[in-house]
């Protein structure tokens, strides 16, 4: 199957700072990439839809400014959590869906554990 | 709205035991339906999709699932577990044209040696 790449795996990072979150699709062009949150023990949110060569669309409750997201080829998307505090600690992990035929599949990358200090 | 419900949150099971997940949806007409499994600090895993046509899919690993639309259900099944499926389990549903999904919030599975 398709293969969805992360980096980094895990960050630790002090508060205040930014970190950016890479996705990239390896081996198929993503036109759509999709960054969700995870909470420990808890359930996939959906944070935003990220499109190439367009803004995001982000879902109700999310700060726009907070989490920027960037789609500037068919291969790669990036999160960067600005201005990080302890509560933006979580799981992100990003998907891309299946190119042809569009069956709504997603896959899935390894994760991003983000721990802010 | 559509939702998708997974009524347990744990289960254990002894290895060699049989195993069923239960996962419910809420949406009008006939869903696309998943089931990814997820190990620890890991990304998703796709075990098995529902799109039409035979209501019992087999899936990745020995899974299999059965969509029975009289009952807005999608549950997971395996005949005999092994203690490598100890993982946290996903039942999705992709609803209109769109690629979104939406989670169930997960069933955490521990198998007992």
């Amino acid at each position: 199957g398709a293969v969805v790449s992360q980096h980094p795996s895990w960050v630790i990072c002090k508060s205040g700072t930014s970190v950016k979150i890479e996705c990239r699709s390896l081996d198929f062009q993503a036109t759509t990439m999709f960054w969700y949150r995870q909470f420990p023990k808890q359930s996939l949110m959906l944070m935003a839809t990220s499109n190439e060569g367009s803004k995001a669309t982000y879902e109700q409750g999310v700060e726009k400014d907070k989490f920027l997201i960037n789609h500037a080829s068919l291969t790669l998307s990036t999160l960067t959590v600005t201005s990080a505090h302890p509560e933006d600690s979580s799981f992100y992990i990003c998907s891309a869906p299946a190119v042809s035929p569009n069956t709504g599949e997603l896959f899935f990358g390894e994760g991003s554990r983000l721990t802010v200090l | 709205a559509q939702s998708v419900t997974q009524p347990d949150i744990h289960i254990t099971v002894s290895e060699g035991a049989s195993l069923e997940l239960r996962c419910n949806y809420s949406y009008g007409a006939t869903p696309y339906l998943f089931w990814y499994v997820q190990s620890p600090g890991q990304g998703l895993q796709l075990l098995l999709k529902y799109f039409s046509g035979d209501t019992l899919v087999q899936g990745i690993k020995g899974f299999e699932a059965e969509f029975k639309r009289s009952q807005s259900s999608f549950n997971l099944r395996k005949p005999s577990v092994h203690w490598s499926d100890a993982a946290e389990y996903f039942c999705a549903v992709r609803t209109g044209g769109g690629n979104k999904l939406t989670f169930g919030t997960g069933t955490q599975l521990k198998v007992e040696l």
